[in-house]
């Protein structure tokens, strides 16, 4: 199927650790590329391809996948990082614009 | 500096039609793909299409097939998200995008402009 499921919320305490998932099918043969959006902004990228961090992008921020499933792990959560995140790649049937629905995260 | 400047705010009616635009800047413009991204209020973010202004080639997400149109002009380093008929459902903030690459297959929106808001409203 051509849809990208993320969790819509999760929680995680001030310098832990936090794994975000996008499953989806496609998965299997794309990469997910992350993006984050603060309240009243505009998304940013924080993870494309493989796992590449555009630059100004701590390295707190990286990626991995197995299966179908894209994972986005934030080493260390900082207070700034409470955004939504949304996963994004491509279908098998040529749609290039795929998005997850978004997980709001909040750091506690 | 690579920049995306989106046009204002639209307030329209069920039917009318509407261009938006994008104005990009500090790159060649015809050497990236350029598109666009909808987030309707307090909803997720939707692919509606790219389209590479070296050709004018297009890709668009199913959903959105049929019912809008990109274009550019050159001369100008502009992008536009044309509708001929609105409707209330099409009421979000807009995204115009550049693509930076293409990963694997999949593009890499690198620059986002700050987004046009459109409401559709009788």
């Amino acid at each position: 199927s051509s849809e990208l499921t993320q969790d819509p919320a999760v929680s995680v305490a001030l310098g832990q650790t936090v794994r975000l998932t996008c499953q989806g099918d496609s998965l299997r043969n794309f990469y997910a590329t992350w993006y984050q959006q603060r309240p009243g902004q505009a998304p940013t990228v924080v993870i494309y391809g493989r796992n590449t961090r555009p630059s100004g992008v701590p390295d707190r921020f990286s990626a991995s996948r197995s299966g179908n499933t894209a994972s986005l792990t934030i080493s260390g959560a900082q207070a700034d990082d409470e955004a939504d995140y949304f996963c994004h790649s491509r279908d098998n049937n040529g749609n290039l614009l795929l998005f997850g629905g978004g997980t709001r995260l909040t750091v506690l | 500096e690579v920049q995306l400047v989106m046009s204002a705010a639209e307030v329209k009616k069920p039917g009318q039609s509407l261009n938006i635009s994008c104005q990009a800047s500090g790159y060649i413009f015809t050497n990236h793909w350029i598109g666009w991204v909808r987030q309707m209020p307090g909803k997720g973010l939707e692919g509606v299409g790219i389209i590479f202004p070296g050709d004018s080639q297009t890709r668009f997400s199913p959903s959105f097939q049929g019912h809008v149109t990109l274009s550019v002009d050159k001369s100008a380093n502009t992008a536009y998200l044309h509708w001929s008929s609105l409707r209330a459902s099409d009421t979000g903030m807009y995204y115009c995008v550049r693509v930076g690459s293409f990963e694997s297959g999949v593009p890499y929106m690198d620059v986002w402009g700050k987004g046009t808001t459109v409401i559709v409203t009788s």
